[in-house]
């Protein structure tokens, strides 16, 4: 079965900083990972999708790394900004069961 | 808009009553889930439908029945509702067969039980 952890669970940084999100699973056969993010009493916004064969993905300030063999992403968000106050969430797609399995996710809160 | 789209958005209900959740997706995706957030925010699965066809049922209790009349809408059921069901319930859709272009979510029903 899947298990997909997120470090740290929760944490605040000052506005400008960038942010290190971290995300693992157990089983490191995926078709691809997807971060999500989610505000308070919202729905889940897709961030970026990468591939089980890609490395990584760019969109904007964000920036997303997949080590499939370590069962590892990093999600990284640069130079941060208030509005980037959400929780994050990491989700892997399993080969073997077809089924999206979420971690707990990041809280984040950037402090102007 | 190309969207998922759930309705209500927020229901509150007495113990007991049976309420439903609609969904509707216009991505032409052929598979739709019913996933479950609760209270400290962890997201998991509930059902999957492939096609109008069931593919995943979680340990779920009988109480929730999900439909899917066609393979754009899924709708949850759910009968004798329970405190412990307040929670928020989210309807996602995928192809199944282009699973690598990832989910899409609707933007949640906050099912609260008094």
């Amino acid at each position: 079965k899947q298990e997909v952890t997120q470090i740290p669970a929760a944490l605040s940084v000052p506005e400008g900083e960038n942010l290190v999100l971290n995300c693992s699973f157990t089983d490191s056969a995926i078709y691809n990972l997807q971060w999500f993010r989610q505000d308070p009493g919202k729905g889940l916004t897709s961030l970026l999708l990468i591939q089980s064969s890609q490395r990584e993905q760019t969109s904007g300030r964000l920036n997303a790394s997949l080590d499939k063999s370590s069962g590892r992403s990093t999600l990284y968000i640069a130079a941060s900004q208030p509005g980037d106050s959400a929780t994050y969430l990491c989700a892997v797609i399993s080969s073997g069961n077809n089924r999206l399995a979420f971690g707990k996710g990041n809280q984040v809160v950037v402090i102007p | 808009d190309t969207a998922v789209s759930q309705t209500p958005k927020y229901l509150v209900t007495q113990m007991g009553n049976d309420k439903s959740i609609k969904c509707e997706q216009n991505l032409g995706h052929d598979t739709m889930y019913w996933y479950k957030q609760d209270s400290k925010k962890f997201l998991k699965i509930m059902f999957s439908y492939n096609n109008k066809e069931l593919i995943i049922n979680e340990t779920v209790p009988n109480r929730f029945s999900p439909k899917s009349p066609d393979k754009a809408h899924l709708n949850l059921h759910i009968n004798s509702l329970e405190l412990g069901d307040s929670a928020v319930y989210f309807c996602a859709s995928s192809n199944r067969g282009l699973i690598h272009y990832g989910y899409t979510f609707g933007s949640g029903t906050r099912l609260t039980v008094v």
